[in-house]
């Protein structure tokens, strides 16, 4: 089992609807729990993070955790076309210093 | 505020070259530093992490070796680079349990 799974997508969605993302990791110590956001050729860029159950809002941005079944997801409200990109889930393994990211699923927002 | 310099953006080495990509962050002390790859069209593969000076966990040995002489200096290093090193490699910053920044990346093309 990988550390840190995403589906690979592509996930198509339309200008102006949820987008949802989803992710799982395999420490059930794991307590930091990070979302980034990566246009082709760049470097990622951090969305939220994300250390307690429930949802974290930030703008269009929902990040939601349930610790219990050691799944993190992200919702995007209202797509843009701008939205179009790789993001990644990150997890903190456990009380450990290392950071696994995970393959990462790509987003396409169609006008 | 703190940054991240990475260099040289872009790289084309022969096979069986030498390899020595610099990291180095600004404005904070004692960060938890990391060095990881991107191959095309794929996540973000951890390679090396450092908690403090002279202290390197190795995820993937094979011929890449990490080192860090001062608090803020990352180095990854190889003595003789072979056709599968080519990717993107990343430094990144973070404080313990925290969300990582990333630098700009070096995109390395052994040929």
């Amino acid at each position: 089992q990988k550390e840190v799974e995403q589906n690979s997508g592509p996930l198509s969605v339309p200008e102006g609807a949820i987008a949802s993302l989803n992710c799982t990791y395999s420490d059930r110590g794991s307590q930091s729990f990070f979302w980034y956001r990566q246009y082709s050729g760049k470097s990622p860029e951090l969305i939220m993070s994300i250390y307690s159950n429930g949802d974290k809002e930030d703008g269009r941005f929902t990040a939601q955790l349930n610790k219990a079944s050691q799944y993190v997801s992200l919702l995007i409200r209202d797509s843009q076309p701008s939205d179009s990109a790789t993001y990644l889930c990150a997890v903190n393994m456990g009380d450990t210093d290392k950071l696994i990211f995970g393959t990462g699923t790509r987003l396409q927002v169609f006008p | 505020s703190q940054t991240i310099h990475q260099w040289p953006a872009t790289l084309v080495q022969p096979v069986g070259s030498p390899l020595s990509l610099e990291c180095t962050v600004e404005g904070t002390s004692n960060p938890n530093l990391y060095w990881y790859r991107q191959a095309a069209g794929r996540g973000l593969q951890l390679l090396f992490y450092s908690v403090g000076i002279g202290q390197i966990s190795s995820e993937v040995p094979q011929n890449l070796s990490a080192s860090r002489p001062q608090d803020r200096q990352f180095i990854l290093s190889s003595k003789k680079l072979l056709l599968s090193d080519s990717g993107f490699y990343l430094c990144a910053w973070r404080t313990v349990f925290s969300e990582a920044f990333f630098g700009q990346g070096t995109r390395l093309t052994v040929v």
